[in-house]
């Protein structure tokens, strides 16, 4: 069965540093999404991407995060300089052919801020 | 206001109860509902669309009230690997994001 996979599953960074979060979507899907759950909280939207560009972004989505499709396969979620606040799971997601199918989810990398 | 509303539980019930869990979301024009199942540190997973007409999967049956803003999932015969926290998600009409309650926790106990 096809998946979403993202690496690393567990990344520790030092605050102030950057960040590179890597997916593979499903092969067949166009809609890529980024979301973020704090541990204790709810599953939190950050951005989707369609056609090489993002489509929609949260608030929370500020100018020191970027995503990128650098080739056909991966999709990468960047923090350019990480704070403590920013460590929490981040989920990569994607759907196929319409925005409002069904999304899968990887399995997840949990990132902390030290 | 909240965008999608949980009862966070827990529901702690024995193996072969019937549970059902409610949802309300306040936009109106909400497109497409899901329900989703998330084990403790995992990713969600896709348990089921709700569709207008209601549906089922086996021991799952979701149902949609758009008048009343309202979406429920019943799980009937519980069995000990239905423990998990159920996630009510909606895309908004807005766009393609999925917005997320904040889950009911499920407890199936032998």
């Amino acid at each position: 069965e096809p998946e979403v996979t993202q690496t690393p599953s567990h990344q520790v960074t030092q605050m102030g540093q950057e960040v590179i979060l890597r997916c593979v979507p499903i092969s067949n899907h166009l809609y890529f999404y980024w979301y973020r759950q704090i541990l204790g909280q709810k599953v939190e939207f950050l951005v989707s991407f369609y056609n090489n560009e993002i489509s929609e972004k949260s608030e929370i989505f500020d100018d020191q995060f970027s995503v990128e499709r650098p080739d056909g396969s991966n999709f990468t979620l960047k923090i350019r300089s990480t704070k403590l606040e920013d460590s929490a799971m981040y989920f990569c997601a994607s759907s196929g052919d319409s925005r409002y199918t069904e999304a899968f989810f990887g399995q997840g990398t949990r990132l902390t801020v030290v | 206001r909240k965008e999608v509303e949980q009862d966070p539980g827990p529901f702690n019930v024995p193996e072969g109860a019937t549970v059902a869990f409610n949802c309300t979301y306040s936009n109106s024009a909400s497109q497409s509902f899901f329900w989703y199942r998330q084990d403790c540190r995992k990713e969600p997973k896709l348990l089921m669309s709700v569709y207008s007409s209601g549906n089922e999967d086996g021991r799952f049956t979701a149902q949609l009230n758009r008048a009343s803003q309202y979406i429920s999932l019943l799980i009937r015969d519980s069995k000990l690997s239905d423990s998990a926290t159920y996630l009510c998600v909606v895309n908004m009409e807005a766009g393609n994001m999925l917005t997320f309650g904040g889950g009911t926790r499920l407890m199936v106990k032998p």
